[in-house]
């Protein structure tokens, strides 16, 4: 079965800090891999898409990876602001038509 | 928010009781999605469209049912609702040629049922 593991399930972290959050998948025949935000009571919004071909991507102080080979992909966010809590979600496209989600990491960034 | 609404926002129901969620985009585009989101399991796939009256179906699709009469609206069925159909759902619509393009989610609707 493809699955998308997403650890730690929670994070709590300073105000400045840089941090990481995990995404890992089963299968390494992935088509692409997006990393989406989450707030409390919303819907999704999409932050990076990754497609296989590519190894990283990076928007403003987001920069996402992706390690086909190791089954895992990165979400580094630079500077952390109280703004960034939320919770993180990758998705995985395994096929034209098979995207699984992780549960996702809900990240607090304490001011 | 790429012009997505849902409607109802939230409902509650009965078990055995058919339920209609809508989803309505302003965009014109070709691919819509149905998902679920339950704690511990992210999202799940129900049912997705690429094109009116073209559907198919996802990951958890028992007991869903999908049309799409309009390009803009994209309806879930829960045609008996059951306790275990309890969640949040998701509509989504992506620009270009679907799965391989980044999608945008709608604010969802909460469904409980009794």
């Amino acid at each position: 079965k493809q699955e998308v593991t997403q650890i730690p399930a929670a994070l709590s972290v300073p105000e400045g800090e840089n941090l990481v959050l995990n995404c890992s998948f089963t299968d390494s025949a992935i088509y692409n891999l997006q990393w989406f935000r989450q707030d409390p009571g919303k819907g999704l919004t999409s932050l990076l898409l990754i497609q296989s071909s590519q190894r990283e991507q990076t928007s403003g102080r987001l920069n996402a990876s992706l390690d086909k080979s190791s089954g895992r992909s990165t979400l580094y966010i630079a500077a952390s602001q109280p703004g960034d809590s939320a919770t993180y979600l990758c998705a995985v496209l395994y096929n034209n038509n098979d995207m699984r989600f992780g549960a996702g990491t809900r990240l607090t960034v304490k001011p | 928010d790429a012009g997505i609404t849902q409607s109802p926002r939230h409902k509650v129901t009965e078990t055995g009781t058919p339920v209609t969620l809508r989803c309505h985009q302003t965009e014109n585009h070709r691919y819509m999605y149905w998902y679920r989101q339950d704690p511990g399991h992210g999202l799940r796939l129900i049912h997705y469209s690429y094109g009116v009256k073209d559907t198919d179906k996802g990951e958890v699709s028992d007991g869903y049912s999908v049309s799409r009469s309009k390009t803009e609206d994209f309806l879930l069925t829960l045609e008996s609702a059951t306790s275990s159909q309890t969640s949040v759902y998701f509509c989504a619509i992506s620009f270009g040629t679907g799965f391989t393009d980044t999608q945008y989610f709608g604010p969802g609707t909460r469904l409980t049922v009794l």
